[in-house]
């Protein structure tokens, strides 16, 4: 079946450092990748859509000078949160979609990201 | 912009009881909604999803119900179990300029299910 996996689950920076986070898609060839960070109240907003072969579109608010992605094939992912502070905290979830007819995304756990 | 409203809330019900949770999407090109249920510390996981081209689709004790005209969904649950304690979320597929796909939420339904 599809899964979405992402590494690492959990992570604690300092206020200013950066950290990577990865996202692998697996049993499927994702045909773009979208980044997500949950609030602690639940909600999402999107960060950017990744599309092989595409520019990268961000959403207002956020830029590829504070979260570069890479994307370099159908099947993995990766975002950087860089001089990360206290409200870049939350979960970062990444969904891939299957692509086709039937194109559904499926996400992965999250990257949780607790900066002091 | 783009906005899906979910309501209610939350949800508590005895086990076995029905439920019923409501969607609605102001984007009109948006033409599929996948839901969602998040278990605490578990990730967001595929539940079910209708086609603007369908009416209503069914998968086990899950009927998803989609008015296009009123941009209206409705998400039935039957028969509850304490296992189906999670947040609900609905969300609208609108095309990303060309680039592929964004879904946008809903602030998600938080069901209770009481043994």
């Amino acid at each position: 079946g599809a899964l979405v996996y992402q590494y690492p689950r959990r992570t604690i920076c300092k206020s200013g450092t950066s950290m990577r986070m990865e996202c692998q898609a697996v049993g499927f060839q994702a045909t773009s990748v979208a980044w997500y960070r949950q609030s602690p109240q639940k909600t999402f907003e999107l960060i950017a859509l990744s599309t092989v072969n595409s520019a990268i579109k961000y959403e207002q608010n956020f830029t590829q000078e504070k979260f570069p992605i890479s994307h370099p094939n159908l099947s993995f992912s990766s975002m950087t949160v860089l001089n990360a502070y206290l409200e870049d905290r939350g979960l970062y979830l990444c969904g891939a979609w299957t692509g086709g007819n039937q194109d559904t995304q499926y996400f992965g756990p999250g990257t949780r990201l607790l900066v002091l | 912009g783009e906005q899906v409203e979910q309501l209610p809330s939350s949800l508590i019900v005895q086990e076995g009881a029905s439920v019923l949770i409501n969607c609605s999407y102001t984007d009109s090109a948006s033409v599929y909604f996948p839901w969602y249920k998040q278990e605490p510390g578990k990730r967001l996981q595929f539940i079910i999803d209708i086609r603007s081209n369908m009416e209503r689709k069914q998968n086990q004790r899950l009927t998803l119900l989609f008015d296009k005209k009123t941009k209206h969904l409705s998400l039935h649950i039957t028969a509850t179990q304490p296992g189906d304690s999670a947040i609900y979320f609905c969300s609208a597929s609108i095309n990303y300029g060309g680039s592929g796909n964004k879904l946008i939420f809903g602030t998600g339904t938080l069901l209770s299910v009481k043994p």
